[in-house]
């Protein structure tokens, strides 16, 4: 079993729509990120946390350190937030552990 | 300007042979990276370096090498490739902030090994 896991491995989506992607792990973290992989390849950091809650435009990424868990969600989802989402978390002893990564299409 | 850079960004060549993948960064940051993302997409950590010094070193075989000159650049040196070698290199490297360290991604080098 993987220390970082994420839900739904797949996701599809119509324009518009509000998406949630889910992320738990099993080991001690100092933080959580968000990263997202584009079609191309090239990877971006989304976000850095290590509690409660962060926003930057569409996007909004939550922790529950208590539950190990992790939202990122998308309000008003558009065809360019296809991608796959990654979720990463730093441990205590400064490793980074990836999740498998959430594809997700959003068709017009 | 890229903050991150990596070369080659194709990488093609035969088994046994010894070929290097070079990273530089422009940011200023102490910490660097080299993970693999093998051909189910997972992401795994190679290497991490601060300030030209080996910090993490993940179990990956003894033909990996890395070699930092200097704090700006992280290189890989793989000796006797092998055709499971053949994978997406990716170079990062972060800047604390928010008490963990934000990483900023290479755009990857392919490597195929044939």
């Amino acid at each position: 079993k993987n220390e970082v896991e994420q839900s739904p491995q797949n996701l599809t989506a119509q324009e518009g729509e509000f998406i949630t992607i889910n992320c738990s792990y099993s080991v001690g973290i100092s933080a959580l990120h968000w990263l997202q992989q584009h079609p191309g390849g090239g990877i971006v950091s989304l976000f850095m946390l290590s509690s409660g809650k962060k926003k930057h435009g569409r996007l909004i990424a939550t922790i529950n350190i208590q539950e190990k868990h992790s939202s990122l969600h998308i309000t008003a989802s558009h065809p360019r937030d296809s991608a796959v989402y990654i979720c990463a978390v730093r441990t205590y002893g400064q490793n980074f552990v990836f999740g498998p990564g959430t594809r997700l299409s959003v068709l017009p | 300007d890229t903050a991150v850079s990596q070369t080659p960004k194709y990488l093609v060549t035969q088994m046994g042979n010894d070929k290097s993948i070079k990273c530089e960064q422009n940011l200023g940051h102490d910490t660097m990276y080299w993970y693999k993302q093998d051909s189910k997409k997972f992401l795994k950590i190679m290497f991490s370096y601060n300030n030209k010094e080996l910090i993490i070193n993940e179990t990956v075989p003894n033909r990996f090498s890395p070699k930092s000159p200097d704090k700006a650049h992280l290189n890989l040196h793989i000796n006797s490739l092998e055709l499971g070698d053949s994978a997406v290199y990716f170079c990062a490297s972060s800047q604390y902030r928010d008490r963990s360290y934000e990483q900023y991604f290479g755009p990857g080098t392919r490597l195929t090994v044939t």
